[in-house]
């Protein structure tokens, strides 16, 4: 059973425009969520995260919004720029005080920004 | 500036080949993570380990096997590489205060 869902596997979105990945999850013992963004041929980097007890972070041009109790999250990217282009995955795991186990992730999304 | 690095982009191996991929991190990190990658699957956790000589499975452990005798390496072995191994293998490490993972740039492993 997939404990992390991206039920978009593409989105389209013009330039300038605000581009919005949303992420599901299963599993209410997640307490940590993270967005990583990956171009072909590379690593996934790390973009953004967000702990359980918030509901809301920023760092520039994205932001990760979490609801618990629909146990949804989302990415916002305004404005959408060419170079975001990618495909991004949503990821949550528990932390346990011996160290993390790993990280589950969703299937990700393809974004396109187009000109 | 962090970094993790893997020992090959590319790899082609025949069926029924023992395959190593080896992993190196810089960041004195304890947590070290191996993924694979396949389309339309995402991220997949095959083994994990937070500690020298400590391993642990993760979702899909079944025909690898992991090693971890110094703090920095993570190794993932194939025992007798399958065509179904095909894939892109990703590594990982984690920083304990953020939970940021750090990926290497990935190795692209083909059976035939």
């Amino acid at each position: 059973d997939q404990q992390v869902k991206q039920n978009s596997p593409s989105l389209s979105v013009q330039e300038g425009r605000i581009s919005i990945l949303n992420c599901d999850y299963t599993n209410s013992m997640f307490d940590y969520f993270l967005w990583y963004k990956k171009y072909p041929a590379e690593g996934p980097t790390f973009l953004i995260s967000i702990s359980s007890i918030k509901d809301k972070n920023e760092d520039g041009r994205f932001t990760v919004f979490l609801n618990k109790s629909a146990k949804h999250l989302s990415l916002h990217i305004v404005p959408s720029q060419p170079g975001d282009s990618a495909v991004y995955f949503c990821a949550a795991m528990v932390y346990s005080g011996g160290g993390a186990d790993g990280l589950t992730f969703g299937k990700g999304t393809h974004l396109i920004i187009q000109p | 500036d962090v970094k993790v690095t893997q020992s090959s982009r590319y790899l082609v191996k025949r069926t029924g080949e023992k395959v190593f991929l080896e992993c190196v991190q810089d960041m004195d990190h304890e947590n070290m993570f191996w993924y694979r990658q396949d389309p339309g699957l995402g991220l997949r956790l095959i083994y994990f380990s937070y500690d020298v000589k400590m391993k642990e499975k993760g979702d899909i452990p079944e025909g690898y096997s992991v090693s971890r005798e110094k703090k920095e390496r993570f190794s993932l072995i194939l025992e007798s590489a399958s065509t179904n191994q095909t894939s892109m293998y990703l590594c990982a490490s984690l920083q304990l205060n953020s939970y940021e993972q750090y990926f290497g740039p990935g190795t692209r492993l083909t059976v035939t």
